[in-house]
């Protein structure tokens, strides 16, 4: 079974900081894995998805770089900002079935 | 695009009332999912569905209930609703081929009293 870990559980770093959020995961069979941001009391958004074929996705300030061989992702964000305070949770789909696996999120503060 | 919509949005049941959620998608999506998240246990899948009139369990399927009569819908049912049900529940769909990326809907927050 798919184990997908996220550590630190909550960061809090000053505003301008650049950000490094770490995902892993115990089965290298992925088929993608996704990166979602979660405001409180709201749904996921989708940030960025990386295909198994591919090393890294960027949009805007967002980067996300996957190793599969490591069982890592890891989702970065230049020059943060208050309005990044989320939590952000990364999720494995299998390539040999179809349900994704979840991350319990890091929950990111930017302090202005 | 509306993309996934959920109703209703909130609801609070007493025990052991039903209820049925709706999701609903306009993206001509073949897989759909049922999730809860709860403080502290992060995202669960219930049930999905590969396609209409298909439905298969998740992680947490008992006392709950699913159909999927037409592709764009989802419902997902509580047949004699219980404290431990009380939980945020998302719908998402995601296209069978291509990147497989899944689109969430916002949520319903279902309190059992």
């Amino acid at each position: 079974k798919q184990e997908v870990t996220q550590i630190p559980a909550a960061l809090s770093v000053p505003e301008g900081e650049n950000l490094v959020l770490n995902c892993s995961f115990t089965d290298s069979a992925i088929y993608n894995l996704q990166w979602f941001r979660q405001d409180p009391g709201k749904g996921l958004t989708s940030l960025l998805l990386i295909q198994s074929s591919q090393r890294e996705q960027t949009s805007g300030r967002l980067n996300a770089s996957l190793d599969k061989s490591s069982g890592r992702s890891t989702l970065y964000i230049a020059a943060s900002q208050p309005g990044d305070s989320a939590t952000y949770l990364c999720a494995a789909f299998p390539s040999n079935d179809y349900k994704l696996s979840f991350g319990a999120g890091t929950t990111v503060t930017v302090r202005a | 695009n509306a993309g996934v919509t959920q109703t209703p949005k909130f609801r609070v049941l007493k025990t052991g009332q039903s209820m049925t959620l709706l999701c609903a998608q306009d993206m001509n999506h073949e897989y759909m999912y049922w999730y809860r998240q709860d403080p502290g246990m992060g995202l669960r899948l219930i049930h999905y569905s590969v396609g209409e009139g298909t439905t298969a369990k998740g992680e947490v399927p008992d006392g709950y209930n699913v159909s999927r009569l037409k592709k764009q819908n989802f419902l997902l049912g509580l047949e004699s609703a219980a404290p431990s049900q009380t939980s945020v529940y998302f719908c998402a769909s995601s296209i069978r081929t291509g990147n497989n990326e899944q689109f969430f809907g916002p949520g319903t927050r279902l309190t059992v009293l």
